[in-house]
This record gives structure tokens, C-alpha cells and sequence, in this order.
């Protein structure tokens, strides 16, 4: 099982929709979660953090539940330019080891 | 302010060849990483150093070394590449110091072995 696991892609959404992504962590010693955005094969580029209580960025909503090891990701009024990869990310405690969930494919179509 | 640079941008191996895969980062970072992605796999921890003088393996070690040069520096060895290796890698670096804050990552190097 891997460490950090994704909902499968792709997900194909009409512009306007809202759409979520589910992330699984299986390691409690986690400490800091983030998403990320990759477009087209390039570099990964932060998205936001992801906070205990919660935070929003505009359209973007992201929520951590340390109980049962998740976090979440919500995309709300869905624009053609969020087409990408949106990969979980978790950092470990000891070590700062980053360790990336395998993403999932975002698809908005007109 | 360059952030990552890596190099080179692609290359072409035979089996059994080797490379090193260039990495550095004027961020003053202390951790620095190695990943490989492939398709569907998402970006798999090869290699990391959470400070200068150490380092630890990741998911995917072998077939790899690497050398935490100094603060600046991180290089990927390929001793003799394999067509398995075939990938797309992208270095990485963030401050474990501060753990809340974001990882920067180089453009990638893609490499194919045949």
C-alpha cells in the first residue's frame, strides 16, 4: 500500500462544477500536507497548504481530518485553466521527507 | 533568483552507460530531493538529504546514488542506466527547518534509455 494514496483520475467536469479530491495518508507521524498543480509534465507547483482547521482560497477549499487520515480538496465553479494534475503531498516528521500521493487528473471541459 | 536549476533538460542513454544528473539551489535550503514520475505512478521519492553531509534512501533507491555535495548542490548517478529507468526526474528542495513552507522543484530532466 503506498504511503500517500489518491482518488483515481481522470475526472471529466463541465466548467461551472464543483469537484473533489480525496487524499489518504497511512502514516500518523505525519506533520504538513499540502496540494499541489502539475500541468503538462512540468514541475509541480504549490497550490495551498493545508491547515487543521480548514482554509479556503478563493475557489479552492482544503480540509484535514488527522482522525482518520485524509485531507480533501474541493474546487468549486470549475474554470478551463484548472485543467491539470492536482497531486497530495504529505511531509513527515522526521526528516522533512516529502512523499507524493500519484495524483489526479482534472479535466474541465467547455 | 534562479530557485532550482537542473541539468541537463533531456538526455538519450544506451543500457549500461552512466550520467549524473546535475541539481543545485540558491535558496539556501537545507532538504533537497530526488523523484522520478512516470505515467500513472505520480512522483516517487528516489533519494533525499534533509541537511548537507547526509542522506536517505526513498521508495525507488536502487540503480541510483547520490552525492549531497555541499548546501547548494544534490546529484543523481545513474552507474549503468537501464531502459526501467527510462523516466522523467525533478529535484527538489524545501526548509526542514520550517516544514510548513512550500518544496520548489527544477523543470526536469527526461531521460530515455534504449
Amino acid at each position: 500500500r503506498k504511503e500517500v494514496e489518491q482518488d483515481p483520475g481522470p475526472f471529466n467536469v463541465p466548467e461551472g462544477a464543483t469537484v473533489a479530491f480525496n487524499c489518504t495518508y497511512s502514516n500518523s507521524a505525519s506533520q504538513s500536507f499540502f496540494w499541489y498543480r502539475q500541468d503538462c509534465r512540468k514541475e509541480p507547483k504549490l497550490l495551498m497548504s493545508v491547515y487543521s482547521s480548514g482554509n479556503e482560497d478563493g475557489r479552492f477549499t482544503a480540509q484535514l481530518n488527522r482522525a482518520s487520515q485524509y485531507i480533501s480538496l474541493l474546487i468549486r465553479d470549475s474554470k478551463l485553466s484548472d485543467s491539470a494534475t492536482y497531486l497530495c503531498v504529505v511531509i513527515y516528521n522526521q526528516g522533512g521527507k516529502l512523499i507524493f500521493g500519484q495524483g489526479t487528473e482534472l479535466s474541465v471541459k467547455p | 533568483n534562479a530557485g532550482v536549476t537542473q541539468t541537463p533538460k533531456f538526455q538519450v542513454l544506451k543500457t549500461g552507460q552512466s550520467m549524473t544528473l546535475q541539481c543545485a539551489q540558491d535558496m539556501n535550503h537545507n532538504s533537497m530531493y530526488w523523484y522520478r514520475q512516470d505515467p500513472g505512478m505520480g512522483l516517487r521519492l528516489i533519494y533525499y538529504s534533509a541537511s548537507e553531509g547526509t542522506t536517505d534512501k526513498g521508495e525507488v533507491p536502487n540503480g541510483y546514488n547520490v552525492s549531497r555535495l555541499n548546501k547548494r548542490e544534490f546529484s543523481l548517478r545513474l552507474e549503468s542506466a537501464a531502459p526501467s529507468q527510462t523516466s522523467v526526474y525533478f529535484c527538489a528542495s524545501s526548509d526542514a527547518r520550517d516544514r510548513s513552507i512550500e518544496a520548489f522543484f527544477g523543470q526536469g530532466t527526461r531521460l530515455t534509455v534504449v
